[in-house]
């Protein structure tokens, strides 16, 4: 089964200063994806980003980026320029591709983070 | 409002007895599915189900029972309530008619079972 490991249960970084989230994989598939999920105090979960496991280029949304190491099993989260509104559970996923037997999201145990003013 | 809907939010209910919850959504999305989020644990997939009529376990899927006779509805039933199983259970959806498709969640049902 794959294992999705998040080494950093807490977290804290000033407000406007950037924070890395790490986050590793356990897997033998070549064809698969991730996601970052944040879930703010609210409870929703909201999907921030996604990386497709062939391409090579990282993912980028706005001020959320990803670090993408393949051969490393990693994946990072990026967050840049840090707002008040970025606190919240953090939550890498991931899931094997179409080829390699599609499998439902497995999701890590989650990193909270908190934005300091 | 389309999007997928939870109820209900909060519930508390007694050791032994018989609860469901539920979970609607208005996108006839094909997948759905229940994880349960527990402190230390992340989100363990319960069930899921590919489409009306077919459902299959996920990671912790003993004490629960679900069912899927609408492509809309996929209600969990917790069907002899243990502590163990006081949890924030989340239903959700994959938008792109995939298992492994960014999923939409439902806002979460937090049970507590005395």
């Amino acid at each position: 089964a794959q294992t999705v490991t998040q080494s950093q249960p807490e977290m804290s970084v000033q407000e406007a200063e950037t924070v890395t989230l790490s986050c590793t994989y356990d897997t033998s598939e070549n064809n698969y994806y991730l996601f970052w999920y944040k879930q703010p105090p609210s409870r929703q979960m909201i999907l921030v980003i996604r990386q497709e496991a062939y391409k090579q280029q990282n993912a980028t949304e706005n001020r959320f980026s990803v670090n993408f190491q393949k051969a490393a099993k990693s994946f990072s989260l990026k967050i840049s320029d840090s707002q008040l509104g970025d606190t919240a559970m953090y939550f890498c996923a991931f899931s094997k591709g179409v080829n390699s037997g599609n499998t439902p999201l497995v999701f890590g145990k989650g990193t909270r983070l908190s934005v300091i003013a | 409002d389309a999007g997928i809907t939870q109820s209900p939010r909060y519930k508390i209910t007694e050791t032994g007895r018989q609860v469901t919850l539920m979970c609607h959504q208005t996108w006839s999305h094909s997948y759905m599915f229940w994880y349960r989020q527990d402190l230390g644990h992340g989100l363990r997939l319960i069930y899921y189900s590919a489409a009306a009529d077919i459902t299959d376990k996920g990671e912790v899927p003993d004490g629960y029972v679900v069912s899927r006779s609408k492509t809309e509805n996929f209600p969990l039933t917790l069907e002899s309530a243990t502590r163990s199983q006081t949890s924030v259970y989340f239903c959700a959806s994959s938008e792109l008619g995939q298992v492994n498709s960014p999923l939409h969640f439902g806002n979460g049902t937090r049970l507590t079972v005395t």
